[in-house]
């Protein structure tokens, strides 16, 4: 069983729809990224939160430290919001060690 | 430009000729990571530094090496390629002092073992 778990693992939305991607983790972490892979393959971090919220234009990002999850939300998608969305837990301090989940292939249909 | 660039982007070997996938980033960074990235499986850890001469393990580290000689450079080797190391690979980088820990990758290598 992966240590971080993603859903939904696919997900298609009609433009300006709100999304939320979801990440719940078993081990004990320092912090938690959020990754966008683009169509053609290059990966781009979108958030790193240690606790609370985080936010840039229609992205939100929001961790639970207790309940052990998180969460990525897009307000208004749009098609070019359509990406892999990962997250990654962190163990240690200062990005020691990584374990990612196996991403939400997103759509979204103008 | 702050970026982080790996060499070659493609390579197609064969089974037991050892490459180097080259990785560098300009933003004097203490943080390099590389990552391998399968279908079905996602993005793993191969290995990481914390500093010059400072590597360890990640979770998929058998059939690696790596080294930081510089802190700028942060080179994979694999000593005898296997067809189960035909994957795309990431390197990234990151700040331990400034504060903001946010991971800037590379482009990405695509290796083939046949």
């Amino acid at each position: 069983k992966n240590e971080v778990e993603q859903s939904p693992q696919n997900l298609t939305a009609q433009e300006g729809e709100f999304i939320t991607i979801n990440c719940s983790y078993s081990v004990g972490i320092s912090a938690l990224h959020w990754l966008q892979q683009h169509p053609g393959g290059g990966i781009v971090s979108l958030f790193m939160l240690s606790s609370g919220k985080k936010k840039h234009g229609r992205l939100i990002a929001t961790i639970n430290i207790q309940e052990k999850h998180s969460s990525l939300h897009i307000t208004a998608s749009h098609p070019r919001d359509s990406a892999v969305y990962i997250c990654a837990a962190v163990s240690g301090f200062g990005n020691e060690k990584l374990t990612f989940g196996t991403g939400t292939r997103l759509t979204i249909i103008p | 430009e702050a970026q982080v660039t790996q060499n070659p982007r493609y390579l197609i070997t064969v089974t037991g000729k050892k490459l180097t996938v080259t990785c560098s980033q300009n933003m004097n960074h203490e943080y390099m990571s590389w990552y391998r990235q399968d279908p079905g499986l996602g993005l793993r850890q191969i290995y990481y530094s914390m500093n010059v001469e400072v590597t360890d393990k990640g979770d998929v580290p058998e059939g690696y090496k790596v080294s930081r000689k510089e802190k700028r450079n942060f080179p994979l080797i694999l000593e005898s390629p296997s067809p189960n190391q035909t994957s795309l690979y990431f390197c990234a980088s990151s700040s331990l002092t400034s504060g903001n820990y946010e991971q800037y990758f590379g482009p990405g290598t695509r290796l083939t073992v046949t």
